[in-house]
């Protein structure tokens, strides 16, 4: 089993829905990041987060430290938001923290 | 200035090349990182850098070289690669390295799309 398990792995939206990708992950960690990967493209950084909720745009993201999950939802979606999404935490293992990579999700917004 | 550059931006190599990825960032930060992404697949830890010393090397096959010349350069210089190494070669860097309970966010750069025939 992973230790960073996103879901769903897939998923196509209508532009204008509202999106939810979660993510629960089974090792203690110091933070956690959501990612936004364009096809081919490098990696960006939406939020990072060690508790409570964060906002950017039409962007939040939520983290319960006891359940050890984490959401990102999406308002509005707009077909450029099709991407991979992907969680990430910041795990501390010997010398340093180092990121654990959920395995991705796969965001289609149709127009 | 918060952008993390890499170049090439796609380099196809033979495996009797010897050839150099670069990384730059000029955001004053001392942790820098080597990923490498294979298709459809997570980012795999390569190297990390602190205050310019190699402090964590995964395990990675001695055909890779890290290299970093000072406080804003990251190299990579590969030689003798195998088919099996083509991927997307991200840089990333952070304030710092986080020790326990520490918490620096890290920044990535667009990538090198590396193929090797």
């Amino acid at each position: 089993k992973n230790e960073v398990e996103q879901s769903p792995q897939n998923l196509t939206a209508q532009e204008g829905e509202f999106i939810t990708i979660n993510c629960s992950y089974s090792v203690g960690i110091s933070a956690l990041h959501w990612l936004q990967q364009h096809p081919g493209g490098g990696i960006v950084s939406l939020f990072m987060l060690s508790s409570g909720k964060k906002k950017h745009g039409r962007l939040i993201a939520t983290i319960n430290i006891q359940e050890k999950h984490s959401s990102l939802h999406i308002t509005a979606s707009h077909p450029r938001d099709s991407a991979v999404y992907i969680c990430a935490v910041l795990n501390y293992g010997g010398a340093t923290n180092k990121l654990i990579f959920g395995t991705g999700t796969l965001l289609a917004v149709q127009p | 200035d918060t952008e993390v550059t890499q170049t090439p931006k796609h380099l196809v190599m033979g495996m009797t090349n010897k050839k150099s990825l670069k990384c730059e960032q000029h955001m004053g930060h001392r942790a820098m990182y080597w990923y490498k992404q294979k298709a459809k697949k997570p980012p795999e830890l390569m190297f990390v850098y602190s205050y310019e010393k190699l402090s964590i090397n995964e395990s990675v096959p001695s055909r890779f070289s890290p290299e970093c010349p000072n406080s804003s350069l990251l190299n990579l210089h590969l030689h003798a690669l195998q088919p099996e190494d083509s991927a997307l070669y991200l840089c990333a860097s952070s304030q710092e390295t986080p020790g326990y309970g520490e918490i620096y966010e890290q920044y990535f750069g667009p990538g090198t799309r590396l193929t090797v025939t």
